[in-house]
């Protein structure tokens, strides 16, 4: 089975444009989470989503949004790009069939803002 | 708020040496707690999770064992190898939620030399 993917692994922008990621879970996964990675912050959570429904959400502010489809792929978008943006962004998949389920993560999406 | 605590690296060891790499945590309940590994360039890797007080969690020689009593999940390996060398994250999820919204640790760096 095909493992977390993320699209693009790498992305240069500058001050002010803006950025989409995608990402494709685990075939079956609905629950899609994203987290940022900074050597600064370190990991932090995003948002989650299931069944396109955005369920949690963490202390980042509008700029961050994103959204799920039907078929559980989901994207990430920040508006306004800042150079503190500069971050490896990780997805997550998993099923959510119990309060346990375990996440499973994506190579990530390296982005430098210039 | 909830928390995780790990200890400072990098932690350098030499090959077949044994591997202890704290992790305690702050909850308001009884969560599951993860130990994830990210090697360079790469996504998180599940290493080991347990669900509930005194359950062992491993894989691949890693081991650690869920202490409600002391709230910690130490990782543990009798004898390490050069590939080991990586990032080690603890996490936990938030008690009552999902596993969704994992809460990292700052990572533990290993170098293991022969």
């Amino acid at each position: 089975k095909a493992g977390v993917t993320q699209t693009p692994r790498y992305l240069i922008k500058t001050r002010g444009q803006q950025v989409t990621l995608s990402c494709s879970p685990i075939s079956g996964h609905r629950s899609v989470s994203w987290y940022q990675q900074t050597p600064g912050q370190g990991l932090q959570f995003l948002f989650e989503y299931f069944s396109e429904t955005q369920r949690n959400k963490g202390n980042f502010p509008g700029r961050f949004s994103g959204r799920q489809f039907s078929n559980s792929r989901s994207e990430m978008n920040v508006s306004t790009l800042e150079l503190g943006d500069s971050a490896l962004y990780l997805c997550a998949s998993s099923l959510y069939q119990a309060k346990e389920e375990t996440q499973y993560f994506g190579p990530g999406t390296r982005l430098l803002v210039l | 708020g909830d928390s995780v605590t790990q200890m400072e690296g990098p932690v350098t060891l030499s090959e077949e040496a044994f591997l202890t790499i704290n992790c305690t945590y702050t909850a308001t309940g009884y969560p599951s707690l993860f130990w994830y590994v990210q090697y360079p360039g790469e996504g998180l890797q599940l290493l080991l999770k347990a669900t509930k007080a005194d359950d062992k969690g491993s894989n691949k020689g890693f081991e650690a064992t869920y202490r409600k009593e002391t709230t910690s999940f130490h990782l543990e390996k009798g004898s390490v190898q050069v590939s080991d060398s990586a990032v080690y994250f603890c996490a936990l999820n938030l008690p009552g939620g999902t596993a969704s919204k994992l809460t990292f640790g700052t990572g533990t760096r290993l170098q293991v030399t022969l």
